[in-house]
């Protein structure tokens, strides 16, 4: 069936190191969809890509849609402590608009 | 809009008593989705409705688990009799795709705790 793969599950960064974290498809997606949730919290909308080859920036945060609209990328520059979280992407599941998610990758700041 | 809104917030039950979830989705929003959250499992669709219809069930793990939407503001997610390993955060999202915008809004969330 239609999957979203993410990698990696976690990543240990240092306070003002970058970070990176990558969705893969299945599929080819019409959209994908970013979301954070912070500890104890729900998860929060963040952006949706939908052209081929977009990148859209928010702040610090940089968001890549593929060529081939089955891979996306997220990219934090210099992490902050407000950073920490896991980081989802999702995809709508073919003719409908279920959401196909990733499986979150958590940012953890080191003390 | 105070989105979308879930009650209670915690709810801690013994094993074998009925627990009843409860969901407020976003007005105008046709789109409702109940997702469990748990750290082995991680973010997992249960139930989806359109337009207060069921499309979707294949992920309610098994008959212990029901879900209703007897209108477009209310939705209910019933578990009986509830065991141990249903122990998890319980998310009820909203959204409506028509806008060109397929964003989910989720509620804060149910953490049952089932002893």
């Amino acid at each position: 069936g239609q999957q979203v793969m993410q990698i990696p599950q976690y990543q240990h960064v240092q306070e003002g190191e970058d970070f990176t974290t990558y969705c893969n498809s299945s599929t080819t997606l019409s959209n994908i969809q970013w979301y954070k949730q912070r500890p104890g919290g729900h998860p929060v909308f963040l952006i949706q890509l939908v052209k081929s080859g977009e990148v859209k920036k928010q702040k610090r945060l940089t968001f890549q849609f593929g060529e081939a609209k089955k891979n996306s990328s997220l990219h934090i520059t210099a992490t902050q402590t407000t950073d920490v979280g896991t980081y989802f992407c999702a995809g709508p599941r073919d003719s409908n608009y279920q959401l196909i998610w990733g499986a979150g990758t958590k940012l953890i700041i080191k003390p | 809009d105070a989105g979308v809104i879930q009650s209670p917030r915690h709810e801690v039950t013994e094993m074998g008593q009925e627990v009843t979830l409860r969901c407020k989705p976003i007005s105008g929003h046709d789109y409702l989705f109940w997702y469990r959250q748990t750290m082995m499992r991680g973010l997992e669709l249960l139930i989806y409705f359109n337009n207060n219809v069921p499309i979707d069930d294949s992920g309610m793990p098994e008959d212990r688990f029901s879900a209703k939407m007897p209108n477009a503001s209310f939705s209910t997610l019933k578990i009986q009799p509830s065991e141990p390993r249903d122990s998890a955060v319980y998310f009820c999202a909203s959204s409506r795709p028509g806008t060109g915008r397929t964003e989910a809004f989720f509620g804060q969330g149910t953490r049952l705790t089932v002893v």
